[in-house]
């Protein structure tokens, strides 16, 4: 059974950067078959889609985020990591990883989320 | 602002049936595959319809979901307590090159 977990800091100051590893148990990040995401949930507010990798190392994001964003992967620790530039108040949310089955249009395995808030 | 569009909220009674409508475009729903996930108060989302229709292992078959031109809808048959939660459509929209959700649609089992 697939496991993904997110991980960093569950605080960071306005205009600094946002850091978060997902550490992905029970399957590999080097399959070519999906794409490894991120996804936030402001409080109170909807799901919003950050963007995703695949392991050959294409990316895509939302393109209100992509200049500000940054996901890699790490096929030898089997993680895969979110930076977000430059935060505002605005990017507090429960930030949560996931696999992304390309060609079908699904998230099939979330991870548990983590709360990011920012704040001075 | 979602690029899908869901209605806010849907009640029911216990027992009873419900749909939740997601509402899209050419460049997404009309395109691609849609999927829905289930949020209950305080988890992470789950997923419950993919490629349109299809139940992941251990989703009951109360639960069903089907797509026309730019729309799709969720439907939940005899509707439990615990079926209270947040229902999210999504799916890729080809013109943003980027997954999209709806706004979400919170389901109250009266």
């Amino acid at each position: 059974q697939l496991q993904l977990q997110e991980s960093g800091p569950g605080l960071v100051k306005p205009s600094e950067t946002l850091s978060l590893t997902c550490t992905v148990s029970g399957g590999s990040t080097s399959s070519r078959s999906y794409c490894w995401g991120w996804i936030r949930q402001p409080p109170g507010k909807g799901l919003e889609w950050i963007g995703c990798i695949y392991n050959a190392g294409s990316t895509f994001y939302d393109p209100s985020l992509k200049s500000r964003v940054t996901i890699s992967v790490d096929t030898s620790n089997n993680q895969f990591s979110l930076k977000v530039r430059s935060v505002t108040a605005a990017d507090t949310a429960v930030y949560y990883c996931a696999r992304w089955v390309g060609g079908f249009e699904y998230l099939d395995y979330w991870g548990q989320g983590t709360l990011v808030t920012v704040s001075s | 602002q979602s690029v899908l569009t869901q209605p806010p909220s849907v009640s029911a009674a216990p027992g009873q049936k419900v749909t939740i409508s997601c509402s899209g475009s050419s460049s997404n729903i009309g395109d691609n595959y849609v999927s829905w996930y289930q949020q209950l108060p305080g988890t992470a989302p789950k997923l419950l319809i993919y490629e349109n229709h299809k139940r992941p292992s251990g989703i009951p078959d109360r639960f069903s979901g089907s797509k026309s031109g730019t729309s799709a809808t969720l439907g939940i048959t005899g509707l439990q307590t615990g079926d209270e939660a947040d229902y999210y459509c999504g799916t890729w929209d080809d013109s943003l090159s980027a997954g999209v959700f709806g706004g979400g649609t919170k389901l109250t089992v009266l």
